[in-house]
């Protein structure tokens, strides 16, 4: 199973909003609505920020969103903030039964 | 609130193995499936190994089948992971990880480091 293709890296100034791409195929993506990412600051572990395609668990701030449609998804983050400065990886379920990472892209906040 | 506390990871030579455990508290372990995640220095997160509520199904990725067994002892709410002959493909900080479905973590201990060399 290949990875879900993300861009290296994103930039923004703070209050402006990125989108994140993440590219996968008929067999993960595109297969279902159970896309999820996370965010990862260094030396930390992973959090997860976006599951199901849409929905934010308790907790997050509702300046991340996201989307799908076809065999790519998508996550906004709006009114950035120096915190979200962060690694963002998507993952996807697959028809195997196994799980998919994206590459990981790097957002910057200028 | 949920913990998840790793343990076991450490320095090995290839081929060699190890044993890596995880203590769950915050939440009723017995009901959930549970997954080990793992992430090599600078790459991406990539997903281990999952087992069943009631441990009586275990699915692991392409990658480690065969080498690694997952399982649990729901009465101590503890995760293990089994690590056989081990390369350096296999150095990685090791995450045990809590699913709400199809692969979705919802919380994430912080990672215990494997590093195969010798």
């Amino acid at each position: 199973q290949s990875a879900l293709t993300q861009p290296a890296s994103v930039s923004g100034s703070p209050g402006q909003s990125i989108t994140i791409s993440c590219t996968g195929t008929t067999s993960d993506i595109g297969a279902y609505n159970h896309v999820s990412w996370y965010q990862q600051h260094p030396d930390k572990a992973p959090k997860l920020v976006i599951y199901d395609v849409t929905n934010r668990p308790s907790g997050v701030s509702d300046r991340f969103s996201a989307s799908k449609s076809g065999n790519m998804a998508s996550l906004t983050v709006s009114g950035l903030q120096a915190d979200d400065e962060a690694d963002y990886y998507c993952a996807s379920y697959t028809t195997t039964g196994s799980l998919v990472f994206g590459g990981g892209t790097r957002l910057t906040v200028l | 609130e949920v913990h998840l506390v790793e343990s076991g990871g450490g320095s090995v030579q290839p081929g060699g193995s190890l044993r890596l455990s995880c203590a769950a508290s915050g939440f009723i372990f017995s009901n959930f499936w549970m997954n080990w995640v793992r992430q090599a220095p600078g790459k991406g997160p990539e997903w281990v190994a999952i087992i069943k509520p009631d441990a009586s199904g275990t699915h692991l990725a392409d990658s480690v089948k065969g080498r690694f067994t997952i399982s649990r002892d729901n009465a101590k709410n503890s995760l293990y992971l089994q690590m056989n002959s081990l390369g350096g493909e296999d150095t990685a900080v090791y995450y045990c990880v809590k699913d709400i479905g199809y692969k979705q973590f919802d919380h994430w201990g912080q990672g215990t480091l494997v590093t195969v060399s010798s």
